[in-house]
């Protein structure tokens, strides 16, 4: 089983529409969380990050469940410019944060 | 806003030549990560640093890969000899700690012929 696993998608959805992506990962001992957004031939830029309590930032939510070991992106009234791939990233706990990122999810909004 | 810088952009080189890829994380990150990204897949983390010391390079190429971060802040990923592949994007980033979150530079396509 892969660290960290998301669907790859695409979702395609049309404006205005609400979308909500899940991420898997199999280390009980993961500690933190985020969310990224990368644009094609772009490098990935922080999103968000996820906190035990869930989180919201304008459209988008973010949240944890520990009890089944994944966390989730909700997206709101999708616009055109939110097409992107959204990464998941999990960091695992040690002498230092061991870096997982997901494949991505591919969104396109269509108008 | 503080960035994190990387060159070049853009490097193609032929196959069994040697590259190197330069990176300055943001001032006061104490840690920096290189990662490699094929189209259509995550990011893969080559090496770790955390100040000058590498954490992890378990995913690393020893054979033809080398990564240094001397006075722990600017670092230096090389690949000697060049193979095809290895094309791909390869993306710097840093943080303040390894349970913060990364910021990312540029990226430098390479392309091996």
């Amino acid at each position: 089983r892969k660290e960290v696993e998301q669907d790859p998608g695409p979702f395609n959805v049309p404006e205005g529409a609400t979308v909500a992506f899940n991420c898997t990962y199999s280390n009980s001992a993961s500690q933190s969380f985020f969310w990224y957004r990368q644009d094609c031939r772009k490098e990935p830029k922080l999103l968000m990050s996820v906190y035990s309590s869930g989180n919201e930032d304008g459209r988008f939510t973010a949240q944890l469940n520990r009890a089944s070991q994944y966390i989730s992106l909700l997206i709101r009234d999708s616009k055109l410019s939110d097409s992107a791939t959204y990464l998941c990233v999990v960091n695992v706990a040690g002498g230092y944060q061991k870096v997982t990122f997901g494949t991505g999810t591919k969104l396109q909004v269509i108008p | 806003e503080a960035e994190v810088a990387q060159s070049p952009r853009y490097k193609i080189t032929e196959k069994s030549q040697a590259v190197a890829f330069w990176c300055d994380p943001i001032s006061g990150h104490a840690t920096l990560y290189w990662y490699r990204q094929i189209l259509g897949q995550g990011p893969e983390l080559l090496v770790q640093f955390q100040d000058e010391s590498v954490v992890d390079d378990s995913q690393l190429p020893k054979d033809r890969f080398s990564a240094e971060r001397l006075k722990g802040v600017d670092s230096t990923l090389k690949i000697q000899p060049a193979e095809l592949g290895d094309s791909a994007m390869y993306l710097c980033a840093s943080s303040r700690g390894s349970y913060n979150e990364q910021f990312f530079g540029p990226g430098t396509r390479l392309t091996v012929l």
